[in-house]
């Protein structure tokens, strides 16, 4: 199973927009509506923001927001704060056969 | 407090063992399904096992079948990896992590994940 795509990096100023990619198969984010996405911050653990392509854990802010078309997931953060500066990982059931998961390769968001 | 921990990492020689442990505190640990995951140094995640949370369904990435063993103990509220034959590639920080949904295998993502333990494979 092969990584999804995601972009190295994006950046934005504070209270401006990003928008990070993720791109797979139909055999996972086009196949399933199970697309999550994590936070991290360097040397931390990763944090669960968005959970079934679009859904808010609690304690999420609403800045978060998640959406799919196709192959293709997208996570975007609006009004961009200094905390919001990590790295960002999609990950999506990939189980046809098997359970599985498979995770992006990664997008630092930069807040200028 | 909801809280997992990891503990076990260490430096191993390649072709060496390894076991992780993890402690959950805080929830019903019996309830819930639980993961593995790992990141090498400056990589990304990388799913590595999911065990359901009566230890019948055990799922495995191809790059660890057959060499990683994924078991719980859910009087001890623990989690374990057993790793064998130990290879440069698993050199990683390990992450155990909760489905967020309780009851059997699911793909709803993982809402809570412990600190992480090291493991380095290197002569």
């Amino acid at each position: 199973q092969s990584a999804l795509t995601q972009p190295p990096s994006a950046s934005g100023s504070p209270g401006q927009s990003v928008t990070i990619s993720c791109t797979g198969t139909s055999s996972d984010v086009g196949g399933y509506n199970y697309v999550s996405w994590y936070q991290q911050h360097p040397g931390k653990a990763p944090k669960l923001m968005i959970y079934e392509v679009s859904k808010r854990p609690s304690g999420v802010p609403d800045r978060f927001s998640g959406s799919k078309s196709g192959n293709t997931a997208s996570l975007t953060v609006s009004g961009l704060q200094a905390e919001d500066e990590a790295d960002y990982y999609c990950s999506s059931y990939a189980g046809s056969n098997n359970f599985s998961y498979v995770f992006g390769t990664g997008t630092k968001v930069t807040v200028l | 407090e909801v809280q997992l921990v990891e503990s076990g990492g260490g430096l191993v020689k390649p072709g060496g063992s390894l076991r992780l442990s993890c402690a959950a505190s805080g929830f019903t640990f019996s309830s819930y399904s639980m993961n593995w995951v790992r990141q090498a140094p400056g990589k990304g995640l990388e799913w590595v096992s999911s065990i359901s949370s009566s230890s019948s369904y055990i799922y495995y990435a191809d790059s660890v079948k057959g060499r990683f063993t994924i078991s719980r103990d859910n009087a001890k509220n623990s989690l374990y990896l057993q790793m064998n034959s130990l290879r440069a590639e698993d050199t990683a920080v390990y992450y155990c992590a909760r489905d967020r949904v309780e009851g059997g295998l699911s793909p709803y993502g993982m809402d809570v994940w412990g600190q992480g333990t090291t493991v380095t494979v290197s002569s």
